[in-house]
Order: C-alpha cells, then structure tokens, then sequence
C-alpha cells in the first residue's frame, strides 16, 4: 500500500540546533498531521493542516502545508532533550484513513 | 479519564494459534482504527469503525478480523497467526469535526514464532 516518502529517516542533532524534515507524496492529501512517538507509547499530535500554504505553530515546532497538496514540512526550533523521538507525518484519505510516513528518528546530544 | 487502553500489552503466540486484542476507549468518540507498526514503516490501517455497527478495511486487512461490540469497545482478532503478523499493534479513535486528532492507545507488542 502507498505510504508517504518522508525524510530524513534519522538526524542526530546537538541541542540547541534547529531541525527540518518533510514528507512527500505522489497523490494530493487535504490533511497532514505531524505526530510524535516516545518509545513504548503511542503517537501523539503535534500539529494538523487543513489548507494548501497554512503555517502553524506549535510552540517551537511550525508545520507548513505544500502549496501542492502533496507536500507538508515540520520544523522545531532550539531543539531540547525531550525533543527525542520519532516524528511522523500523515495524511488524510476521504473521511477516515491516515497515510504515514516511515518516520524521522530524532537523537539529541547534549 | 484512561483514554485509550489495549489488553495485553505483549503476547506470544505459536503459529496457527487465534487470539484476539482487546482496545477500549473512554471519550465517547464514533471512530475507532486498529493500525500495524513495523520497524520502517510507519503505521499501516489494518480496520476501521466509522460507527458502532460499522466495519471496513483499511490498507493491510487479510489475516485479521474486529468487531465493534459496542462504542466503547473494539476488537482485532487473529485467526491463525503467521511469523508475519508479528508487529506492534495501536488502537485509535476519534471524535466528529475539527481537530482532526487520532488519540492513540499505548500499544500490544506481539511475537509470532
């Protein structure tokens, strides 16, 4: 089944830094989540899109809805040891089924 | 409030054994989703409850079999487990309207041998 590109797969990071990663698709989405999972936990929402261009902000995390629909990027900012896990985009198919990424693991060192 | 729970948190099964994984949601909400996570590659749709009575398939449905027995409460059943059914499975629901937020449970890590 189809899944969204996203990329990178990993970055190792030093605190403080920014972060960038983005996700692609071939077919266009009229919503993109970014969610965040700690180990052993389930995803949770960071931030959703709901419009072609939308910028939204989450504290230090922004999410930019692509201006084609088929794109979507997530950046944090000043990045902190909690900020460690892996982030993952989705998007929305009709009224119910998410599409995900592969996910981008995030290592901070301090 | 729990949210949403999943029983059990890690099971072991032989091949060809049956099982079935409990979730239950305490938010009122209509939708409820079963997903597969495997290491690369993200989460996968395997069921879907839009509302209670309904049930369709997502992305990855063969081997599998839910039921919705309730609004509070759906099931994923294994029938006869392969190697390759081994994955963490995650529960989700959700509510009507905007946000459109998926609460997730914490997961079932299960091992097929």
């Amino acid at each position: 089944g189809q899944q969204l590109n996203q990329s990178p797969q990993s970055m190792f990071i030093q605190e403080g830094e920014d972060v960038s990663m983005n996700c692609t698709s071939s077919s266009i989405f009229n919503t993109w989540l970014w969610y965040k999972q700690d180990p052993g936990e389930g995803p949770v929402l960071l931030i959703a899109l709901y419009k072609a261009g939308e910028l939204t902000s989450n504290g230090r995390l922004t999410a930019q809805f692509g201006i084609t629909r088929k794109d979507s990027f997530l950046n944090i900012s000043a990045s902190i040891p909690s900020d460690v896990g892996i982030y993952f985009c989705a998007g929305l198919r009709g009224a119910q089924k998410l599409v995900f990424g592969q996910g981008t693991r995030l290592t901070i060192n301090p | 409030n729990a949210g949403v729970t999943q029983t059990p948190k890690f099971q072991v099964l032989k091949t060809g054994q049956s099982m079935t994984l409990q979730c239950a949601q305490d938010m009122n909400h209509n939708s409820m989703y079963w997903y597969r996570q495997d290491p690369g590659m993200g989460l996968r749709l395997i069921y879907y409850s839009a509302s209670e009575g309904t049930t369709d398939k997502g992305e990855v449905p063969n081997g599998y079999n839910v039921s919705r027995l309730n609004k509070r409460e759906f099931s994923l059943r294994l029938e006869s487990a392969a190697p390759s059914q081994t994955s963490v499975y995650f529960c989700a629901s959700r509510g009507t309207g905007v946000p459109y937020e998926q609460y997730f449970g914490p997961g079932t890590r299960l091992t097929v041998t």
